[in-house]
């Protein structure tokens, strides 16, 4: 079935540091792809999707690009803050319907 | 504004009772999932509806049921609560089944079964 590899955390860094946090899936046919942020205490907040090959999603400075020769979504940021502190989790949506399918969470944290 | 509200957002019960996670979304989205999060796991789908009087199991569905009379509630019902069902529960929603849409997620509820 369907799957989403992340790397593991927890990330450390400092401000202003440059941030990847590697997104690899096995699907059949062609998902889209979803980057969410949970915040302490909060619930997940889509942070950038793409739906297509070569697409590039962004948002407040986060890019992934949707790369399926590698089957990777990599989430990427120039120069993080300490706000950006938070759990990232990788998902698809694929041939299986509606459901979305999570990788295992990446906690990153950014000292000031 | 549309919204998805999980009630209550904190729960502690004892071991063997029945305990009912509540789902409510304004959004008029046929689509409803839960899922538990556990530290080294990330998200797992628990039980997902496609609409009204549908319900499917997903990959952890022992010992937790769901029913779906209307659009806009999924209620989460733990038969007879164990400690391997101490989480996060987290509900959420989306419009239709194609690859497009996005899901949108409730609060959450931190279960404790004690």
């Amino acid at each position: 079935g369907d799957s989403v590899t992340q790397m593991e955390g927890p990330v450390t860094l400092s401000e202003e540091a440059f941030l990847t946090i590697n997104c690899t899936y096995t699907a059949t046919g062609y998902p889209s792809l979803f980057w969410y942020v949970q915040y302490p205490g909060e619930g997940l907040q889509l942070l950038l999707k793409a739906t297509k090959a070569d697409d590039k999603g962004s948002n407040k400075g986060f890019e992934a690009t949707y790369r399926k020769e590698t089957t990777s979504f990599h989430l990427e940021k120039g120069s993080v803050q300490v706000s950006d502190s938070a759990v990232y989790f990788c998902a698809l949506r694929g041939n299986q319907g509606g459901k979305l399918i999570f990788g295992q969470g990446t906690e990153l944290s950014v000292k000031p | 504004d549309a919204e998805i509200t999980q009630s209550p957002r904190h729960k502690i019960t004892e071991t063997g009772r029945q305990v009912t996670l509540a789902c409510h979304q304004t959004w008029n989205h046929n689509n409803m999932f839960w899922y538990r999060q556990d530290l080294g796991h990330g998200l797992r789908l628990i039980h997902y509806s496609y609409g009204v009087q549908d319900t499917n199991k997903g990959e952890v569905s022992d010992g937790y049921s769901v029913s779906r009379s209307n659009t806009e509630d999924l209620p989460l019902t733990l038969e007879s609560a164990a400690s391997s069902q101490t989480s996060v529960y987290f509900c959420a929603s989306s419009d239709t089944t194609g690859l497009r849409t996005e899901a949108f997620f409730g609060q959450g509820t931190r279960l404790t079964v004690v």
